[in-house]
């Protein structure tokens, strides 16, 4: 599976929209982009994954570049319970049976 | 739906004994799960592939005598930290995969934390 690079940490006021940026330049066409978060002391817990368009539900926003080199998660209202550490994976969706490699993901905290 | 527990959400035990941790799927049967560590102030490290019905796979360093695993029907695998010593603290976390054709998501228990005294 690709790797990802993603910032340590960030801050997002309350109310405005988080947006966390992963970089991916080694993936390949098969692969996807998934993101999860993992509240402290919790559980990961699945956001939403896409190949190549851009996708939405419920929880979030996820952008892909072009050229799929890069990706953008967006929490459109941040919350104070979306304080969490945000992974993004790159792995091939036919290959859902094999266990994720989590990297360091990002801190996002929500200030008040 | 693609609800996932574990039991007991913490431990404490003495050093040399033997601890078990259950992982359920609730509203869907999974044929793989997994079973992961985190260490403090770390990330998740996959531990084994635990399939229903089969043995177990390791994941590199990871001694497979003394995580034992049971994958025994397709809502609970079990993993069992035997003669666990401290530095076998850590918080367990178990994940039951759901192909359900839109995506092969992978649904997370709330943790075990396991202290070893």
């Amino acid at each position: 599976d690709a790797k990802t690079t993603q910032p340590t940490s960030m801050d997002c006021a309350e109310g405005r929209a988080a947006n966390l940026p992963c970089n991916h330049s080694t993936i390949s066409g098969n692969e996807y982009v998934y993101w999860y978060r993992q509240i402290h002391s919790q559980g990961p817990q699945y956001i939403i994954h896409g190949l190549k368009n851009n996708e939405t539900n419920e929880m979030a926003s996820l952008i892909i570049t072009e050229d799929r080199k890069s990706s953008t998660l967006i929490l459109p209202h941040a919350t104070l319970r979306d304080t969490a550490v945000y992974y993004c994976i790159v792995r091939t969706s036919g290959g859902g049976a094999d266990g994720l490699t989590f990297g360091k993901g990002t801190h996002l905290i929500i200030q008040p | 739906g693609a609800v996932v527990s574990q039991h007991p959400s913490r431990v404490i035990c003495k050093s040399g004994t033997s601890v078990k941790i259950e992982c359920r799927s609730l509203d869907f049967q999974a044929t793989t799960m997994f079973w992961y560590r985190q260490f403090p102030k770390q990330s998740l490290m996959l531990m084994a592939t635990s399939n229903e019905g089969s043995k177990a796979t390791y994941e590199q360093g990871v001694e497979k005598d003394k995580f034992l695993i049971n994958h025994a029907s397709l809502t609970l695998s079990t993993l069992t930290v035997t003669s666990a010593h401290p530095e076998d603290s850590s918080f367990y976390i178990c994940s039951a995969y759901l192909s359900n054709g839109g995506g092969n998501e992978q649904f997370f228990g709330p943790g075990t934390r396991l202290t070893v005294l």
